[in-house]
């Protein structure tokens, strides 16, 4: 039962264009968004998050959006940088009583930024 | 402020061994998640320690196990090892009721032949 899905394994983009990075999401109990990126032999990264009270979060050249009726997260990189280039991960929690330190993450997401 | 870290990077081990990975989290930080990825079934939580309890288990078997101590370090055991617990073990800390955020390290590659 996959309750964060990536659909797009893979996904090319030019440099200083803008990137785009999609999640869906099953469980309307999820409270808390984060993307993450991971470049090989290294742990994922934190990059943004979002709490599912706003819509929009900022953070430099990051922006991640989320539509709660339907069930969608993006990130949005702009503009995107060869260094972008790694698996972007879309990770989801649930509220901290009951459920605490657990994050539930899509499959990936492999971006590649050309020059 | 030093990262996560996690010994040892890499491990080889025989099937039916068991094996010890160590994590050390940012100071500061009280809580210790543990996550198994693979290829097919990608990060799959295995269980959060906090304040050397364990708060949150995820749907592994009881050959998996951990423990915290009390400056927040944490191993994590697997014993009677399988071929299909050959992973990249990763370790991520986080405040623990401050933020949702964890921090990750770099991770343990465990092959299992």
């Amino acid at each position: 039962d996959q309750q964060v899905k990536q659909n797009s394994p893979s996904l090319s983009v030019q440099e200083g264009r803008i990137s785009i990075l999609n999640c869906d999401y099953t469980n309307s109990m999820f409270d808390y968004f984060l993307w993450y990126k991971k470049y090989p032999a290294e742990g994922p990264t934190f990059l943004i998050s979002i709490s599912s009270i706003k819509d929009k979060n900022e953070d430099g050249r990051f922006t991640v959006f989320l539509n709660k009726s339907a069930k969608h997260l993006s990130l949005h990189i702009v503009p995107s940088q060869p260094g972008d280039s790694a698996v972007y991960f879309c990770a989801a929690s649930f509220p901290f009583s009951g459920n605490t330190g657990k994050l539930i993450f899509g499959q990936g997401t492999t971006l590649q930024v050309k020059p | 402020k030093a990262g996560v870290t996690q010994t040892p990077r890499y491990l080889i081990k025989t099937r039916g061994q068991q094996v010890t990975l160590s994590c050390s989290p940012i100071s500061g930080h009280r809580s210790v998640s543990w996550y198994q990825q693979t290829p097919g079934q990608g990060l799959q939580f295995l269980f959060e320690y906090f304040s050397e309890t364990q708060r949150n288990k995820g749907n592994f078997p009881g050959r998996f196990s951990g423990r915290q101590f009390s400056n927040s370090r944490s191993e994590m055991n697997v014993s009677t090892l399988e071929l299909g617990d050959s992973a990249l073990y990763l370790c991520a800390s986080s405040l623990a009721g401050l933020s949702n955020e964890q921090y990750f390290g770099p991770g343990t590659r465990l092959t299992v032949t």
